[in-house]
């Protein structure tokens, strides 16, 4: 079956260390993107890549970085220089580089960090 | 900016009933998408409806219907015959249209949460 696969599931991470979170899709789609998710906060956009070695800043990509080195893959580093990176992220992709708006979601990744 | 307000952070409904969910935002593009996303406990979220903002014509799937209000930067969703389902966070999400193809970045709203009841 395609679909969108995030790991790990949950993380836990100490103050000062950089951490990846891994993204893969099977779906041939061609944009990929990373949002962060905080209770009561909504979505926010950190990375978007509409093709491969290409990808922009979102909303809030400080702290973060991002690489699109194959077309299924799209991993998430957060770094130390990130203040607050305990959140819920989630891993996306669209098909026609985004013009439809519809967004195909990973289960998510819980970073806490201790 | 564009901005998405959803004014309510939960709501409940019983088993069969209709209810809706209520979204505003503002912007001053012309030419937009309005979508409904719906993550359920399990969190994997997926799209429920979308709406493309030159159409009058009100977006329907199945049980789930918009009432989109251009002019008063309104976007309800309405869900009939609710079920136990139907139970999620349910996000309102707007997309600005590029002439040139558009990114696919949306802007959401922080989120309704939904109960049904049986």
């Amino acid at each position: 079956d395609g679909g969108i696969t995030q790991s790990p599931k949950y993380l836990f991470r100490k103050e000062g260390q950089n951490v990846t979170l891994s993204c893969e899709q099977n779906l041939n789609h061609d944009a990929m993107y990373w949002y962060r998710q905080d209770p009561g906060q909504g979505l926010r956009l950190i990375y978007y890549s509409q093709i491969v070695n290409d990808f922009q800043k979102g909303d809030i990509a400080e702290g973060y970085s991002v690489s699109r080195e194959k077309k299924e893959s799209f991993p998430l580093t957060v770094t130390s220089a990130q203040k607050n990176p305990t959140a819920f992220y989630l891993c996306a992709s669209s098909k026609d580089r985004g013009k439809t708006g519809e967004l195909f979601f990973g289960e998510g990744s819980r970073l806490t960090v201790l | 900016a564009q901005t998405v307000t959803q004014s309510q952070p939960e709501m409940s409904v019983q088993e069969a009933e209709t209810v809706t969910l209520s979204c505003t935002y503002d912007t001053s593009e012309s030419n937009y998408y309005l979508f409904w996303y719906k993550q359920p406990p399990s969190r994997q979220m997926i799209l429920v409806i979308r709406q493309e903002a030159y159409k009058q014509q009100n977006a329907t799937e199945n049980r789930f219907s918009v009432n989109f209000q251009k002019a008063a930067k309104s976007f309800s969703l309405k869900i009939s015959d609710s079920q136990l389902g139907d139970t999620a966070m349910y996000f309102c999400a707007f997309m600005k249209h590029n002439y040139g193809g558009s990114q696919g970045n949306l802007i959401f709203g922080k989120g309704t949460k939904l109960s049904v009841k049986p």
